[in-house]
């Protein structure tokens, strides 16, 4: 079965910190794709990022970064200098090769100015 | 419109009550989903469309939640004798290609609250 599991709830950095959001994911399947989602108070998904399983590479847009280690069936998302735009719930998602999307519960990211 | 447009973007309903919720995707758009996320919680899949077909409904709680998108454009999620539990933000996002699991483009919600 599937699962994507963000154990963090809650976050809260000032202004311009680092902050890592963890992301654990399971499935059976070896062909499967993660995705990275921004939902900012107006309530709306924002699409970030889509990986598929055999792209270990990491990958680095902006501010943003993601750390994709199949070994940890882990897929990190880094902000770097962050802002307090920045503000909202991150969503770490899952699909198998063919199947529908599965959502993690969220972490809620809070950036102090 | 240039985004997914959903309607109304609040909802109030009285226990027993059907209540319809319309999602407008972009033009052209081929697949649209339809979410239901609840207080704290991430969006859940309740059932897929491309074009007017529905390919999968396995997300559809029960028999008194039914989605329709008659003209492959336009569709309408229907809840008939609406109980507290439904009661969650409902999302819309439409995608242009047939994969379930692209880059999709989600509304701003319907925020259902049964009472």
């Amino acid at each position: 079965a599937q699962k994507v599991t963000q154990a963090q709830t809650e976050i809260s950095v000032v202004e311009k910190e680092d902050v890592t959001l963890d992301c654990v994911y399971e499935t059976r399947d070896t062909t499967y794709y993660l995705f990275w989602y921004k939902q900012p108070p107006s309530g709306e998904l924002v699409f970030l990022i889509r990986r598929n399983s055999f792209d270990e590479q990491n990958e680095i847009s902006g501010r943003y970064s993601w750390n994709f280690q199949k070994s940890t069936s882990s897929f990190n998302f880094t902000i770097t200098a962050s802002q307090v735009v920045d503000s909202a719930v991150y969503f770490c998602a899952l699909s198998d090769w063919d199947d529908k999307i599965i959502f993690g519960k969220g972490t809620r990211l809070h950036i102090l100015p | 419109g240039a985004g997914v447009s959903q309607s109304p973007r609040y909802k109030v309903a009285k226990r027993g009550q059907d209540v319809a919720l319309r999602c407008d995707p972009i033009s052209g758009h081929v697949s649209l989903f339809w979410y239901q996320q609840a207080l704290g919680q991430g969006p859940e899949f309740l059932t897929y469309f491309q074009n007017e077909a529905q390919l999968d409904k396995s997300g559809l709680p029960s028999d008194r939640f039914f989605a329709e998108r008659p003209e492959g454009s336009v569709s309408t999620l229907k809840i008939q004798r609406t109980q507290q539990e439904d009661s969650a933000v409902y999302l819309c996002a439409s995608s242009f290609t047939t994969d379930m699991n692209t880059e999709a483009f989600f509304g701003q919600g319907t925020r259902l609250t049964v009472v």
